[in-house]
């Protein structure tokens, strides 16, 4: 099944420009997560939103802009790029976000920024 | 720092051997853990997960063992095969007092890398 999808697999950019990282699931979850994740660090937790037109920061939002205008697509973009934000991108979703309830991963973007 | 960690970043054992990869958390109110896959150049995967008024839980090849007493956590897989090389984390969730604990923040361990030799 195709499941949950990001695009750009890859991606190199410069400082300051805009990237946007596209983020599709299929299943029709409410909740979908972002999260970079770097060396010496686990994931990290970016933005979630829990339904069409709600989210909500993580652990680290700053220098990201998110939107769910439809249930299946979660965008997240860097607006004035930086170099600390060179990392691998996940992207999640889950049916529920509840203490039992697993999230789902995509493949990941790999991002650099010059 | 992060309260969930590994004790080994790497480990490396032979085909057909048990392997054992330990995390320590510490965050008492945790009331669900996950184990995750993830292989290189690819998303992390759902292996097993175990809530806390469990101690043990068993799936294909792969057992999870909670000790909250010493807020331990282990997965051990049986009969290691090379598919199984991959690094391995664990998560625990955080019960959101807000939402009455039904929601959580889920935190990740850095992971411990697992060879698996022919």
């Amino acid at each position: 099944d195709a499941g949950i999808t990001q695009s750009p697999r890859y991606k190199i950019t410069e400082t300051g420009r805009q990237v946007t990282l596209m983020c599709h699931q299929t299943w029709s979850h409410s909740y979908m997560f972002w999260y970079r994740q770097d060396l010496g660090h686990g994931l990290r937790l970016i933005y979630y939103s829990a339904a069409a037109d709600i989210t909500d920061k993580g652990e680290v939002p700053d220098g990201y802009v998110v939107s769910r205008s439809k249930t299946e697509n979660f965008p997240l973009t860097l607006e004035s790029a930086t170099r600390s934000q060179t990392s691998v991108y996940f992207c999640a979703s889950s049916e529920r976000w509840e203490a039992q309830e697993t999230q789902y991963f995509g493949p990941g973007t790999r991002l650099l920024v010059l | 720092g992060e309260s969930v960690g590994l004790h080994l970043p790497t480990l490396s054992v032979q085909e057909g051997d048990n392997s054992i990869i330990n995390c320590a958390y510490s965050n008492s109110a945790s009331d669900y853990f996950i184990w995750y896959k993830q292989e290189s150049g690819k998303g992390p995967q759902f292996i097993i997960d175990i809530r806390s008024n469990m101690d043990k839980r068993q799936g294909q090849r792969v057992t999870v063992l909670l000790n909250k007493t010493v807020k331990h956590l282990s997965l051990q897989i049986a009969a290691t095969q090379p598919g199984d090389s991959a690094v391995y984390f664990c998560a625990e969730n955080i019960p959101l007092p807000i939402y009455g604990g039904s929601q959580g923040n889920l935190i990740f361990g850095k992971g411990t890398k697992l060879s698996v030799k022919p």
